[in-house]
């Protein structure tokens, strides 16, 4: 399975919102209910912030909100904030006749 | 609160098996799947794999030639093993807890570098 396709970059001032695109096929994003969506900030490890395309764990702001339309996810942000500037990664199950776990390749979110 | 560490070599060789261990702490291994995720300096991440807590595997389809997970539920470790590496394979190995269906990876360790280098 190749990545899932993500803009290298998007931007927003504070207070702003903004929308995270994750392009896959049938065969993972528009197959399945499982896209998950993962900040990265600077050294550390990924997070996540999204699940089953739309679900937020616990301790998770409620700014942050996810959604499926045919091959393509997206991650909103609204009511940007500064500490919101990271790299944001999505994920699907892209099972077929084996499971498999594909990443996009991730989206630079600068705050303005 | 659940935490994970990866430990292991920092250096391997050309050619020769990379081998990590992750340790879980703050709560039980099981009934979990257990994942693998790498990350090139400056790239995306890669999902290697995961192994379920009775043994179980799914393994990245491009890595499983050379991919062996292992879980040892009595000291709430689970392990990996990546054969034949080459300079491609130097990364951050990170370690994370798999608690849905799929890719819903909740906790993560802080990660590892691994160096391929002679």
């Amino acid at each position: 399975q190749s990545a899932l396709t993500q803009p290298r970059s998007v931007s927003g001032s504070p207070g702003q919102s903004v929308t995270i695109s994750c392009t896959g096929t049938s065969s993972d994003v528009g197959g399945y209910k499982y896209v998950s969506w993962y900040q990265q900030h600077p050294g550390k490890a990924p997070k996540l912030i999204m699940y089953d395309v739309s679900k937020r764990p616990s301790g998770v702001p409620d700014r942050f909100s996810g959604s499926k339309s045919g091959n393509t996810a997206s991650l909103t942000i609204s009511g940007l904030q500064a500490e919101d500037e990271a790299d944001y990664y999505c994920c699907s199950y892209a099972g077929n006749y084996t499971f498999e776990v594909v990443f996009g390749g991730g989206a630079k979110l600068t705050v303005l | 609160q659940v935490q994970l560490q990866e430990s292991g070599p920092g250096l391997v060789k050309p050619s020769e098996t990379l081998s990590l261990t992750c340790t879980v702490s703050g709560g039980s291994i099981s009934p979990y799947y257990w994942s693998w995720i790498r990350q090139p300096a400056g790239k995306g991440l890669e999902w290697i794999g995961r192994i379920y807590t009775s043994g179980s595997t799914n393994y990245n389809p491009s890595l499983k030639s050379r991919v062996t997970m292992s879980v040892d539920t009595s000291n709430n470790q689970f392990s990996l093993k990546l054969s034949s590496v080459t300079a491609a394979d130097t990364a951050v190995y990170y370690c994370a807890r798999d608690r849905g269906a799929a890719n819903t990876l909740d906790y993560w360790g802080q990660g590892t570098l691994v160096t391929v280098s002679s």
